[in-house]
């Protein structure tokens, strides 16, 4: 069973378009994030949920928007999609809390490419 | 602010050579965690190694391990007896409860 999956693993849209990201982790962490790679691999944090709470928010334009549901899902919504929105999204899971009893350690989904043409 | 800077954005090393890899970063915080993440051509992200920032010995994995240095703020991670499967793009990455930040990365490439 795959610890964090992210659908779909690739995208293609138009810009304008509105596109979703979903993640889901079955690792039992209160923690999710959300992160950019952009196509010079530069890692970036957009998000950081904990048990549901907003921890994190980067600078993030408000056209991103996370959900989670619960707290094995996080989900990133997009809308009026740009060129600039071009990356690689990868979502990730922590049991960082409580500290420092856990370890911080991230386990990372696959990541989803999303092309904006 | 957090910053993570690694200073080498591309090495290389021949095989079962030893390799490493610097690290600097800056914060205020006292309770948080350093890691190096690998992510090969599959653009998988592995974790590598960790540290916690209360631990005084330096982490050791395998042919994997750190100098971790608090007061400089300094974590390198040293690759002994490097092998063709190291051949990757490595992160240095910085995690407490309100901060998470990853260096630039470094592009190693193991020669044969």
């Amino acid at each position: 069973d795959t610890a964090v999956s992210q659908t779909p693993k690739y995208l293609v849209t138009q810009m304008g378009n509105d596109k979703s990201i979903k993640c889901e982790q079955n690792l039992g962490h209160d923690t999710m994030y959300w992160y950019k790679q952009d196509s010079k691999k530069f890692l970036k944090i957009m998000f950081s949920y904990n048990n549901k709470e907003l921890i994190i928010n980067e600078t993030v334009p408000n056209r991103f928007s996370p959900k989670s549901p619960d707290k094995a899902h996080l989900n990133l919504h997009i809308n009026s999609l740009e060129l600039g929105d071009s990356a690689v999204y990868f979502c990730a899971s922590s049991p960082l809390y409580p500290l420092p009893a856990n370890t911080g350690e991230l386990f990372f989904g696959e990541g989803s490419r999303l092309t904006v043409l | 602010a957090q910053t993570v800077t690694q200073s080498q954005p591309e090495m290389s090393v021949q095989e079962a050579e030893t390799v490493t890899l610097s690290c600097t970063y800056d914060t205020s915080e006292s309770n948080y965690y350093l890691f190096w993440y690998k992510q090969p051509p599959s653009r998988q992200m592995i974790l590598v190694i960790r540290q916690e920032a209360y631990k005084q010995q330096n982490a050791t994995e395998n042919r994997f391990s750190v100098n971790f240095q608090k007061a400089a703020k300094s974590f390198s991670l040293k690759i002994s007896d490097s092998q063709l499967g190291d051949t990757a793009m490595y992160f240095c990455a910085f995690m407490s409860p309100s901060k998470s930040t990853f260096g630039d990365g470094t592009t190693l490439t193991v020669k044969p």
